[in-house]
């Protein structure tokens, strides 16, 4: 089983709206990804963690929290978003860098598109 | 910080091989270089990834330059399903972790 599953598909907010993005993969990876595509642009990665650690923050904005309650789980919340974070959200996961050198496959949801208005 | 340059799109005959090359000038000698795929709508999918030499899977090959200062995917026998954004990946060094540095992608379109 490779698959990373992400719910909601769809997500419509308004700017005053809280909301969340779940993640949730059954693969036994320990480091998991956020990232955000625009259309017509390649994924930029937000967050990452590791061993359920936040490693890795892309200054982003602090309307946009990621938790990481257990090695199967990534969420992000969002709050206060602005129409221009309207994207698709990844999620990925994989081995942790450094476990089995050069095969930190990271395999990746269909993602969330996000609307805000 | 992308790290890699692709053409922007190309096109290629079905059941032809398709020759995807990727510029990484200034990788550095611990830095991976990764192929992933985009089909409209999905997330990116794993093709290969290499450090020196030459691999090749049930998907594709991975052509390494000895200076590694350039690569090419080459998918043997294109399908019209084979039609994706194609990704030319760095993994590079961030803080104490390290991250898949996208490239542009290349638009793959295979005609029938």
């Amino acid at each position: 089983d490779t698959e990373v599953t992400q719910t909601p598909k769809h997500l419509v907010m308004g700017m005053t709206n809280k909301k969340s993005l779940k993640c949730e993969q059954h693969m036994g990876h320990r480091a998991m990804y956020w990232y955000k595509q625009k259309a017509k642009k390649p994924p930029e990665l937000m967050f990452v963690y590791s061993y359920e650690k936040l490693s890795i923050n892309e200054s982003v904005p602090s309307r946009f929290s990621p938790e990481c309650p257990n090695s199967s789980l990534l969420n992000l919340h969002l709050h206060a978003l602005q129409p221009e974070d309207s994207a698709l959200y990844l999620c990925a996961s994989s081995h942790p860098w450094g476990t089995s050198e050069g095969s930190n496959i990271q395999y990746f949801g269909a993602g969330t598109r996000l609307s805000v208005l | 910080d992308a790290k890699t340059t692709q053409p922007t799109s190309m096109d290629c005959a079905e059941g032809r091989a398709a020759n995807l090359p990727c510029n990484h000038s200034t990788i550095s000698g611990n830095e991976y270089v990764y192929w992933y795929r985009q089909i409209h709508s999905q997330g990116p999918q794993y093709i290969i990834h290499g450090l020196k030499n030459n691999e090749t899977n049930e998907m594709a090959s991975l052509i390494i330059t000895e200076d590694r200062k350039s690569s090419t995917l080459i998918l043997p026998h294109a399908t019209l399903r084979d039609t994706a954004v194609y990704y030319c990946i760095v993994r590079v060094l961030r803080s104490n972790d390290y991250k898949l540095s996208f490239g542009a992608g290349t638009t793959v379109t295979v005609r029938a």
